[in-house]
């Protein structure tokens, strides 16, 4: 069973506007981590924001944050004010604490309209 | 400023022929680990290594081998090589420990079999 899903493929959204990537996950392990990356055109891939299962608050880091709702295993991206540079794909993430390994969702290819 | 680097951006092999990627880390990590991506599935671990000598199988070990002879160093093999091998190749590290410890990714092998 997918572990990890991120049910857009593809989104276009206009620039300044914000954007919300969608993360649903599954586990039974009470304990655990989820990441987003991003991927731009070049490959390499970037940390952007962690959220761990027992963080009280919402993640944030500078435009991003992450919308956790931890009833419905969801752990959505938030982008304010969506820039060119954040057309890339972004990929969701999680970590059990039971375990070394990251299981990865399929990703979402976002594109920042002028 | 950490870094992952690897041997190779792009490499172009026959079919049958032995291939060695190789990852260089200076963050003195414990962790390595080595993905495959392609369109539409994410990243799919093949192997990872939590210390020197220590290796683990990912989720798609056949056809591969690694080898982790130093802390800095992981290097993935293609025994023999195949077409259907043919994909983007991401080594990454991170600590150990920690749940919110983020994998730092290297800029990734594309590798194409003929």
């Amino acid at each position: 069973a997918q572990k990890i899903t991120q049910t857009q493929p593809g989104m276009f959204v206009q620039e300044k506007e914000a954007v919300t990537l969608d993360c649903t996950y599954d586990t039974s392990d009470p304990s655990y981590g989820l990441f987003w990356y991003k991927q731009p055109s070049s490959g390499e891939m970037i940390f952007l924001i962690y959220q761990g299962s027992y963080d009280q608050q919402n993640a944030t880091e500078g435009r991003y944050s992450l919308n956790f709702q931890k009833a419905r295993k969801s752990a959505n991206l938030v982008i304010s004010a969506s820039q060119l540079g954040d057309s890339a794909m972004y990929f969701c993430a999680m970590r059990e604490d039971s375990n070394y390994q990251l299981i990865w969702g399929a990703g979402t290819k976002l594109i920042i309209k002028p | 400023d950490v870094k992952v680097t690897q041997s190779s951006r792009y490499l172009v092999k026959r079919t049958g022929e032995k291939v060695f990627l190789e990852c260089v880390q200076d963050m003195d990590h414990e962790n390595m680990f080595w993905y495959r991506q392609d369109p539409g599935l994410g990243l799919r671990l093949i192997y990872f290594s939590y210390d020197v000598k220590m290796k683990e199988k990912g989720d798609i070990p056949e056809g591969y081998s690694v080898s982790r002879e130093k802390k800095e160093r992981f290097s993935l093999i293609l025994e023999s090589a195949s077409t259907n091998q043919t994909s983007m190749y991401l080594c990454a590290s991170s600590l150990s420990g920690r749940l919110y410890n983020e994998q730092f990714f290297g800029p990734g092998t594309r590798l194409t079999v003929l």
